[in-house]
């Protein structure tokens, strides 16, 4: 079974600074799609960028770019010049064809001003 | 475009009774996914839906049910609710089956049983 694992359940970071959230994930599979997400206090999820398991370019969105180790089965977002609007729970997501996509816990992530 | 659409957005309702959730996807999106949030048990995938049939379905017992209908809006159903059924349910929405796209979120129906 996929499973996902964000070892980072709080991350703080002070604003203008890069900040680096961990996910880590399970997979017999060669061809998924990987993804980061952001959950604000509206609660509503946000794609925030999204890896093709078959590129091994890495994704990257202006601030944000992901480290996508695929042997070591890794998929860390950094995000850069980090504002106060990053502020959110961000979640790591893997999804298979027309599997379920599969989260991990999430971590906090915290914007100092 | 509309995104998606989740009715109510805030929910009270007693243990034992039963609670039926809205999802409209984006349109011209044909599959609808079901999740439950909480703090404990983080995300869990209820079950998806394309083209009104359920093409899978997560580890929920059978209280837990939903439909699709032919414009793709999707309905999920809970009865004989437990305190333990308080959560924010989330509705996701895909284009098409079978491609390894990102799901697109709605707003959540928070759900409070007392």
């Amino acid at each position: 079974a996929q499973t996902v694992t964000q070892s980072q359940p709080e991350m703080s970071v002070q604003e203008a600074e890069t900040v680096t959230l961990s996910c880590t994930y399970d997979t017999s599979e060669s061809d998924y799609y990987l993804f980061w997400y952001k959950q604000p206090p509206s609660r509503q999820m946000i794609l925030v960028i999204r890896q093709e398991a078959y590129k091994q370019q890495n994704a990257t969105e202006n601030r944000f770019s992901v480290n996508f180790q695929k042997a070591a089965k890794s998929f860390s977002l950094k995000i850069s010049d980090s504002q106060l609007g990053d502020a959110a729970m961000y979640f790591c997501a893997y999804r298979r064809g027309n599997n379920d996509m599969r989260f991990g816990a999430g971590t906090r992530l915290t914007v100092k001003p | 475009k509309a995104g998606v659409t989740q009715t109510p957005r805030y929910l009270i309702k007693t243990r034992g009774q039963q609670v039926t959730l809205s999802c409209s996807p984006i349109s011209g999106h044909r599959s609808v996914s079901w999740y439950q949030q909480t703090p404990g048990q983080g995300l869990q995938f209820l079950f998806e839906y394309f083209s009104e049939t359920q093409r899978n379905k997560g580890n929920f017992p059978g209280r837990f049910s939903g439909r699709q209908f032919s414009n793709s809006r999707s309905e999920m159903n809970v009865s004989t609710l437990e305190l333990g059924d308080s959560a924010l349910y989330l509705c996701a929405s895909t284009p098409a089956a079978g491609v390894n796209t990102e799901a697109f979120f709605g707003q959540g129906t928070r759900l409070t049983v007392v």
